[in-house]
């Protein structure tokens, strides 16, 4: 059974980055048109798509409301993806997801989340 | 960007009764909508993907039908479980986008 688990800092401070990590397990890391993403659901609101990256690390899709302070990169031999989210401020405060989904099929497996608070 | 307007934005019902969440895409989007269940503290699970495919082990009281811009959720016969956020997603075009979300209460 594919598992996937956010590690990463809880809190972090106004302007600096929010660095979080996605490490997969159970299963396979590439093949089959795989895209690993990050959702995201601040207190309260909806979710969120922040973006997605293709198994093979060659092609990458951001939120445009996002895009200029997002990267998602891949590291094939550890199994996971990151999220590096830059001068974060409040609004960025959510639950971090990441998820996994094939062309045209949605997220099906997902990590349980993780609260991220964005606070001085 | 493809918006996906869900309505209504709550809804109280009781058990045993039939619960519609509608979705709206502001394009046609091939069908490639899916549908998840959303509850607190808990990863969403997916219920149906292309617009009426139901997940593998999700009951068949879920059921999703539409096509273009319009599609439906339906709960035939809701259950004390079902309690929970209902979301709509397109995914026909980046960047994937969800609908504002529906809360079912029992």
């Amino acid at each position: 059974q594919l598992q996937l688990q956010e590690s990463g800092p809880r809190l972090v401070k106004p302007s600096e980055t929010l660095s979080l990590t996605c490490t997969v397990s159970g299963g396979s890391f590439g093949g089959d048109d795989y895209y690993w993403g990050w959702i995201r659901q601040p207190p309260g609101k909806g979710l969120e798509w922040i973006g997605n990256i293709h198994h093979t690390g060659n092609t990458f899709y951001y939120n445009p409301s996002l895009r200029s302070r997002v990267t998602i990169s891949l590291d094939t031999s550890k199994n996971q993806f990151s999220l590096s989210l830059t001068s974060v401020t409040a609004p960025d405060t959510a639950v971090y997801y990441c998820a996994r989904h094939r062309g045209f099929y949605p997220f099906d497996y997902w990590g349980q989340g993780t609260l991220v608070t964005v606070s001085s | 960007d493809i918006q996906m307007t869900q309505s209504p934005s709550s809804v109280s019902a009781s058990v045993g009764d039939r619960v519609t969440i509608t979705c709206r895409a502001s394009r046609d989007i091939n069908s490639r909508l899916a549908w998840y269940q959303h509850k607190p503290g808990r990863a969403p699970k997916v219920l149906i993907y292309a617009t009426s495919s139901l997940q593998s082990g999700v009951p068949s009281r879920f059921s999703g039908s539409g096509s273009g811009t319009d599609f439906t959720l339906t709960i035939s016969s809701l259950q004390p479980e079902d309690s929970a956020t209902y979301y709509c997603q397109q995914i026909n075009v980046f960047p994937l986008t969800f609908g504002g979300g529906t809360k079912v209460e029992i």
